[in-house]
């Protein structure tokens, strides 16, 4: 069985670009959820799409958009890219996220912001 | 003050020894107790979850969750060199919100041959 796909793995972009991440979950799950991870901040949640929808959203800003397609694959996208904006970004898929909603997680993509 | 504090590391122990790890939360609302464990260039796996109050063994490995004190521990027995990596914990309410985890700043484990 297949697991979180992520994509991609590492890219390198400069402050002002905007940047795109692709997740495709594990085949029927329909939840997605983002993870931002930072050695000063941790693991940090941006946000979770479950049925095309937005269900939470967590406390970044605005340049920190999301979507879900019919399929479930999800895509991020951070606009006006800063200095701090360098993380490893998380996807973690569930199967119905509820109850205990266990994750698993992706390899994550590495960006660097210059 | 953060919603979960974790022990910090690096923690380094010799192979066989039992490492107790421990996280603390502020919110009473969290349902679901989980322990990730997140070796090098990989994402967090999930080694364990419990809900509410109560121990939940799996092998080596034993989560204890204290709501009443709003503290959860892991104890792995008979630790190994396998074992080295980051340990997180991390919380949710569950329900509609169970997509939103809250994370530990995670503890580095070192198990020493």
């Amino acid at each position: 069985k297949a697991g979180v796909t992520q994509t991609p793995r590492y890219l390198i972009k400069t402050r002002g670009q905007q940047v795109t991440l692709s997740c495709s979950p594990i085949s029927g799950h329909r939840s997605v959820s983002w993870y931002q991870q930072t050695p000063g901040q941790g693991l940090q949640f941006l946000f979770e799409y479950f049925s095309e929808t937005q269900r939470n959203k967590g406390n970044f800003p605005g340049r920190f958009s999301g979507r879900q397609f019919s399929n479930s694959r999800s895509e991020m996208n951070v606009s006006t890219l800063e200095l701090g904006d360098s993380a490893l970004y998380l996807c973690a898929s569930s199967l119905q996220g509820s109850g205990a909603n266990v994750l698993t997680f992706g390899a994550g993509s590495r960006l660097t912001v210059l | 003050q953060k919603e979960v504090e974790q022990d910090p590391g690096p923690l380094s122990v010799p192979e066989g020894a039992i490492v107790s790890l421990n996280c603390t939360y502020s919110n009473s609302a969290f349902q679901y107790f989980m322990w990730y464990r997140q070796y090098s260039r990989k994402g967090p796996e999930l080694l364990m979850y419990t809900y509410s109050s109560g121990n939940k063994e799996d092998g080596r490995f034993t989560a204890q969750v204290d709501k009443s004190s709003k503290y959860i521990s892991l104890f792995i027995r008979d630790s190994q060199p396998s074992d080295s990596a980051t340990y997180l914990c991390a919380m949710s309410v569950g329900g509609t919100n169970a997509g939103k985890s809250t994370f530990g700043d995670g503890t580095t484990l070192t198990v020493k041959p």
